[in-house]
């Protein structure tokens, strides 16, 4: 089945320094890839859609100088964190989808980075 | 607007039948999935069901009624490993997945 491949599995970090988060897909090409955050007891809440050598959508109140994101290759995607603070602390899942046609295989997820700012 | 609703926890007996239940109301409708998430893991994939009826694969079943926009996952022979979050999402119209808070599955022996 559809892989995807996430790492760092944790990070932590000093406030103010930027964090690289990389997501690869291994068995299939992401057209699409949707990067998520979760916070203790809280549900998935969606950050960002990117699509392959196009500019990411962010949802609201997610501030995109903040959270830089590149999906410059079908199979790559990345999220970094720039001047992290502590309150950014949380975890960070990408998700793709390989196409619009494949809806019923659900979505990938990566095994996600426990980000904690320190 | 968009909602996803399930019950925050549930408590069961290993080897019981728990059913876990998720209404939604979204702007559109492309199917709707069920995840499950163990603690500080990422969630995986359990069912999809775009048609009505019930679908079932293994220990698992899932539920939908489109008309009443309504949904269960039925898990049966329960298990200790089944204690974990299950998610309900929805794919609207957008082909956007809309996500439920998750409910907490505690299974006890």
């Amino acid at each position: 089945g559809a892989v995807v491949s996430q790492h760092p599995s944790w990070v932590i970090c000093k406030s103010g320094t930027s964090v690289k988060i990389e997501c690869r897909s291994l068995d299939f090409q992401a057209t699409t890839m949707f990067w998520y955050r979760q916070f203790p007891k809280q549900s998935l809440m969606l950050m960002a859609t990117s699509n392959e050598g196009s500019k990411a959508t962010y949802e609201q109140g997610v501030e995109k100088d903040k959270f830089l994101i590149n999906h410059a290759s079908l199979t790559l995607s990345t999220l970094t964190v720039t001047s992290a603070h502590p309150e950014d602390s949380s975890f960070y899942i990408c998700s793709a989808r390989a196409g619009t046609g494949e809806v019923s295989y659900g979505y990938t997820f990566g095994s996600g980075t426990r980000l904690t700012v320190v | 607007g968009q909602n996803i609703d399930q019950p925050t926890e549930m408590t069961a007996t290993e080897g019981a039948i728990v059913q876990i239940n998720c209404t939604y109301q979204t702007s559109g409708f492309n199917g709707l999935f069920w995840y499950q998430q163990h603690a500080g893991e990422a969630p995986t994939f359990l069912s999809y069901n775009v048609l009505d009826g019930l679908e079932e694969k293994g220990r698992f079943s899932s539920f939908l009624s489109r008309s009443k926009g309504y949904s269960y996952l039925l898990l049966k022979e329960l298990q200790m490993k089944d204690s974990a979050s299950y998610l309900c999402a929805v794919m609207d119209s957008n082909y956007q997945l809309i996500w439920g808070a998750g409910t907490k599955l505690i299974i006890k022996p």
